[in-house]
């Protein structure tokens, strides 16, 4: 079936590396994706967003790219720090489906000092 | 202040009891969700509303109940509670540009 997942469900990075989380969709109606980070004991806040007609969107320390035509969706933070260690999740907006968002199971992310 | 709230944040109930998780939230908008987590496993969606009026069922809606009290308000109930309902509930609020805003969480364990 449709689903929204994630290549690898942990990741681990040094301080001051870059950080890349990637998810996979495949509905092709799909026109909206957000990522969410999600700290032990919290709920998901987001972190960014992009649309479908756009390929990349940057934010502070943080970079969506979309690819459309392999339907990835990919979150870079640069120079990783240990406050960003939580889990990252995808979620997408399908057009068919009007207000409501479709998550993946998240990628823990740990940074090491 | 917190946009989304949600009371209580840990509750521990017994088989069979009714519970109430409550969700209220100052954004303004009229859109209100609620969702179940599991350890290993996305958001999963229980019930949502897109207005005082309106009531639509999530991909797991079966063993819950829901009110829409005001815009602010929305109110997930578990008529019966059973074991497999331990889970972190989440309420969320949604906007018309559909991005959605989480609350901080209740954690439900049920005996």
């Amino acid at each position: 079936g449709e689903s929204v997942g994630l290549h690898l469900p942990t990741l681990s990075v040094q301080e001051g590396d870059n950080s890349i989380i990637n998810c996979a969709y495949s509905n092709s109606a799909s026109d909206y994706f957000i990522w969410y980070k999600q700290e032990s004991g919290k709920g998901p806040q987001f972190i960014i967003d992009i649309r479908s007609n756009m390929d990349k969107r940057q934010g502070q320390r943080v970079t969506v790219l979309l690819n459309k035509t392999v339907k990835h969706l990919s979150l870079q933070i640069a120079a990783t720090q240990p406050g960003d260690s939580a889990v990252y999740f995808c979620a997408e907006h399908r057009g068919s489906t009007l207000g409501r968002l479709y998550f993946g199971r998240g990628t823990q992310l740990t940074v090491w000092p | 202040d917190a946009d989304v709230t949600q009371t209580p944040r840990n509750r521990i109930t017994k088989t069979g009891k009714r519970i109430m998780l409550e969700c209220s939230q100052t954004k303004g908008h009229d859109r209100m969700y609620w969702y179940r987590q599991d350890p290993g496993l996305g958001l999963r969606l229980i019930y949502y509303s897109f207005d005082v009026k309106d009531i639509n069922k999530g991909e797991i809606s079966d063993g819950y109940s829901v009110s829409r009290q005001a815009q602010a308000k929305f109110s997930l109930s578990l008529e019966s509670a059973i074991p497999n309902q331990t889970a972190l509930y989440f309420c969320a609020t949604g906007s018309s540009t559909d991005t959605q805003y989480f609350g901080p969480g209740t954690r439900l364990t049920v005996l």
